[in-house]
């Protein structure tokens, strides 16, 4: 099985907040990412965090990290059209740092 | 600058044939790597190298080469195309080994028939 799991979809109303939740294996991850990928393109990464930090805020977008239960969230609030996307959560483990993937949430905004 | 530049974008094999994607970045990069990404699937590493004259396999290595002869350039070969191997690659480099930020190509799309 995949070691970082998602949901695969959740559908917000443009103006609400968005949750999107990621669960991770490995607690001795150094940093854990979000990354956003819209329709046709590549990934853009939109923020990470340490995995000595409890919270991160970034403008619009909250990182909430829970390391007992190993549960990352990225939150996103008045959700806009423009945050349709997919969005994926990585952790970076391994002597190497590779990441590894969630397979990633599509963001549905309804009108 | 360009960033991270894939050809090319859309490709059809037929099964048995071969082909290389391109990869440059002008960002003088120290890392860079391929991925391909499958619906429903994370991302999966298929090869990676920290710097010209090194590569090492990923999670996905069978069936693809790759070299790194210059710092800006990362060609994905495939050997003998398969059916299997149907997927959207993306090329994405950073500036050093090591770190997550990771910079994307817009991804190749190929079909094996």
């Amino acid at each position: 099985g995949e070691d970082v799991e998602q949901s695969l979809f959740l559908s917000v109303r443009e103006g609400d907040s968005s949750v999107i939740n990621c669960t991770y294996t490995d607690s001795s991850s150094t940093y854990l990412y979000w990354y956003k990928q819209e329709p046709g393109a590549g990934l853009q990464l939109l923020t990470y965090i340490f995995s000595n930090m409890d919270m991160k805020q970034d403008q619009r977008l909250t990182v909430l990290l829970n390391k007992k239960d190993k549960h990352l969230s990225l939150r996103i609030a008045d959700t806009q059209t423009g945050d349709s996307a997919i969005y994926f959560c990585a952790e970076s483990k391994g002597s190497n740092y590779q990441l590894i993937w969630g397979a990633g949430t599509k963001l549905i905004i309804k009108p | 600058n360009a960033g991270v530049t894939q050809t090319p974008k859309f490709q059809v094999l037929k099964t048995g044939q071969s082909m290389t994607l391109q990869c440059a970045q002008d960002m003088n990069h120290e890392y860079m790597s391929w991925y391909r990404q499958d619906p429903g699937m994370g991302l999966r590493l298929i090869h990676y190298s920290v710097g010209a004259g090194i590569t090492d396999q990923g999670e996905v290595p069978n069936g693809y080469n790759v070299s790194r002869s210059t710092t800006e350039d990362f060609p994905l070969r495939l050997l003998s195309a398969a059916p299997s191997q149907t997927s959207v690659y993306f090329c994405a480099s950073s500036y050093r080994t090591g770190t997550g930020e990771l910079f994307f190509g817009e991804g190749s799309r190929l079909t094996v028939l």
